[in-house]
């Protein structure tokens, strides 16, 4: 299958600092990623569609100024927290399909953020 | 409204037994795609098999097969000769609207016992 590369795996920030996450599709072009917030035993809740080359399409209640997505290039998504707050402690995610007619996602690894 | 029911929180299985968790979906669309993931306490969700809506024979890979029932809009996963490694999360999800955005379910915690 496809591989996802997502960095870092874990951050810890003090509150009030920004803090970005990487989403590269490592042997595969991506023109859409998606990123997914994912709280302790929950499912996974999309958080917004990452588009290469135009502006991302967030999910109803997520922040945009909150939560800002670059997708710069066909390999590469990132998604960046700013002014981390507590309750923005969770775990990311990002998926990217190489499969344009069955659409598997490949996920990253995720990445757990602790805001202090 | 939910689009991908998980009714099982939690199941255990006996080593070496199969198991089988169940999948609803709620879709108005001809063309959807049916899909499940497994993710360990790493957190990593990883690609098990997938299910397309005009597909009309059931989907296996390996261990893993499909028992889809379209008329009934379920697609339970069925894990044969369960393993010790096979604990985790399972997710079922669904994508639909030219296979865009993906809905998951709420998941089942699967035991295997040794």
């Amino acid at each position: 299958g496809a591989v996802v590369s997502q960095h870092p795996s874990w951050v810890i920030c003090k509150s009030g600092t920004s803090v970005k996450i990487e989403c590269r599709s490592l042997d595969f072009q991506a023109t859409t990623m998606f990123w997914y917030r994912q709280f302790p035993k929950q499912s996974l809740m999309l958080m917004a569609t990452s588009n290469e080359g135009s502006k991302a399409t967030y999910e109803q209640g997520v922040e945009k100024d909150k939560f800002l997505i670059n997708h710069a290039s066909l390999t590469l998504s990132t998604l960046t927290v700013t002014s981390a707050h507590p309750e923005d402690s969770s775990f990311y995610i990002c998926s990217a399909s190489q499969d344009s007619i069955r659409n598997i996602q490949y996920f990253g690894a995720g990445t757990r953020l602790s805001v202090l | 409204a939910q689009k991908i029911t998980q009714t099982q929180p939690g199941m255990f299985v006996q080593e070496k037994e199969a198991v089988t968790l169940d999948c609803t979906y709620d879709t108005s669309d001809q063309s959807y795609g049916l899909f499940w993931y497994k993710q360990p306490s790493s957190g990593e969700m990883i690609f098990l098999i997938y299910q397309g809506s005009y597909d009309e024979q059931n989907a296996t890979e390996g261990r893993y097969s499909l028992n889809f029932q379209k008329a009934r809009k379920s697609t339970n996963l069925v894990i044969s000769a369960s393993q010790l490694g096979d604990s985790a999360m399972y997710f079922c999800a669904m994508s639909q609207n030219n296979f865009n955005k993906f809905y998951f379910g709420s998941g089942t915690k699967l035991n295997v016992k040794p």
